[in-house]
């Protein structure tokens, strides 16, 4: 079992409408969550971090669930120019401050 | 703030042949530095870390030797990739943290093609 695991997509969604995405982790002691957007032939820019009351900025909703060891991402009233790759990222902790697992990612298009 | 800046951005060359990749703390002091590989369609894969001043930390999996980092500032990391084959072309991301903080602050990446 991959220690962070996404749904690949491509989700293909219209214009306006709303997506989320889960992911889900192995370890039950990782400390930190966040949600990385990546455009193609780019590098990775963070979203947001996941906080264990569940935030939100703008469109985007982030939620942690703890006990069934998953994280999501909802996008609302979703633009052309959201889509791009989100990938669910985990600190284990344990002594290891900044190491991060990724996941694969999951693609997002979003049509007109 | 926290920018990250990678050099070269893309590179091409010929098999056999090294070459390096710089990162730079723009505008802050980078504990520690990060260096992925990401293949098309595939993850991020953590290569090493590298604390300022000391070795690097190589995952499983990666030639130390083959790849080679240096940290030898609070602001600069490079990695080598020597006697590079075709199967090394890849996206060469670097990522800088701060001190006290899980947030990693990437670097535009550099696109690798050996031939």
């Amino acid at each position: 079992r991959k220690e962070v695991e996404q749904d690949p997509g491509p989700f293909n969604v219209p214009e306006g409408a709303t997506v989320a995405f889960n992911c889900t982790y192995s370890n039950s002691a990782s400390q930190s969550f966040f949600w990385y957007r990546q455009d193609c032939r780019k590098e990775p820019k963070l979203l947001m971090s996941v906080y264990s009351s569940g935030n939100e900025d703008g469109r985007f909703t982030a939620q942690l669930n703890r006990a069934s060891q998953y994280i999501s991402l909802l996008i609302r009233d979703s633009k052309l120019s959201d889509s791009a790759t989100y990938l669910c990222v985990v600190n284990p902790g344990g002594g290891s401050n900044y190491q991060l697992i990724w996941g694969a990612g999951t693609k997002l298009i979003i049509k007109p | 703030g926290a920018v990250v800046s990678q050099h070269p951005s893309w590179v091409i060359c010929k098999s056999g042949t090294s070459v390096k990749i710089e990162c730079r703390s723009l505008d802050f002091q980078a504990t520690t530095m990060f260096w992925y590989r990401q293949f098309p369609k595939q993850s991020l894969m953590l290569m090493a870390t590298s604390n300022e001043g000391s070795k690097a930390t190589y995952e499983q999996g990666v030639e130390k030797d083959k790849f080679l980092i240096n940290h030898a500032s609070l602001t600069l990391s490079t990695l080598t990739v020597t006697s590079a084959h075709p199967e090394d072309s890849s996206f060469y991301i670097c990522s800088a943290g701060v001190g006290g903080s899980y947030e990693q602050y990437f670097g535009p990446g550099t696109r690798l093609t050996v031939t």
